[in-house]
């Protein structure tokens, strides 16, 4: 059974600075995908960022950028610039392209954002 | 943007009373899940459903647990009996194809008393 593992409870950061949230994973599979969602306090996941695992290039969204390691399991979230909004809590997520497509979560990491 | 609702936000109840999550997916959507977060843990899923019926449902997810999707626009999810263990954080999610994103509603607080 596939695994997901967020080993940093809480992180801070200071404004405009860079923070690198870790994840690994655990896996039999060659092909799946991996997510990054933000929670909010008081609202719903949204998606930051995505990528497929048969895909060598990093997926970057703006200030968000990933670094996907696929023989290591490891898909850290690199958020550059940080600002006072994305203090929230971080989830990783992996998706098996064989079966129903629910997703495993990590345990979450909250992420402070220190003016 | 369109989005993923719940209703209702908090809901209270007493164990083993009936209760039943009310979500409303993303109207183009074909695939619906629902998770669940006891305070503290991870968000585990509990089931998903594709063309009016279970497509999987994890070992959380008895006889206890029903889905249904009354009227082609609601989602909803049946605890027949509710106990203290219930009490959880729980999320629909609504996906337009099985490999695409998933969309989060903003869950419901399911406190058993």
């Amino acid at each position: 059974a596939q695994t997901v593992t967020q080993s940093q409870p809480e992180m801070s950061v200071q404004e405009a600075e860079t923070v690198t949230l870790s994840c690994t994973y655990d896996t039999s599979e060659s092909d799946y995908y991996l997510f990054w969602y933000k929670q909010p306090p008081s609202r719903q996941m949204i998606l930051v960022i995505r990528q497929e695992a048969y895909k060598q290039q990093n997926a970057t969204e703006n200030r968000f950028s990933v670094n996907f390691q696929k023989a290591a399991k490891s898909f850290s979230l690199k958020i550059s610039d940080s600002q006072l909004g994305d203090a929230a809590m971080y989830f990783c997520a992996y998706m098996s392209i064989t079966g129903t497509y629910k997703y495993i979560f990590g345990t979450g990491t909250r992420l402070k954002v220190l003016a | 943007e369109p989005e993923v609702t719940q209703t209702p936000s908090h809901q209270v109840t007493q164990m083993g009373q009936e209760v039943i999550l009310r979500c409303v997916p993303i109207s183009n959507h074909l695939y619906f899940y629902w998770y669940r977060q006891i305070l503290g843990q991870k968000v585990e899923f509990l089931v998903s459903f594709y063309n009016n019926e279970i497509s999987e449902k994890s070992e959380i997810f008895d006889d206890q647990f029903s889905v249904e999707r009354p009227d082609g626009s609601n989602f909803t999810l049946k605890i027949r009996s509710t106990k203290l263990e219930d009490s959880a954080m729980y999320f629909c999610a609504s996906s337009e194809a099985g490999f695409t994103t998933q969309y989060f509603g903003p869950g419901t607080r399911l406190t058993v008393l």
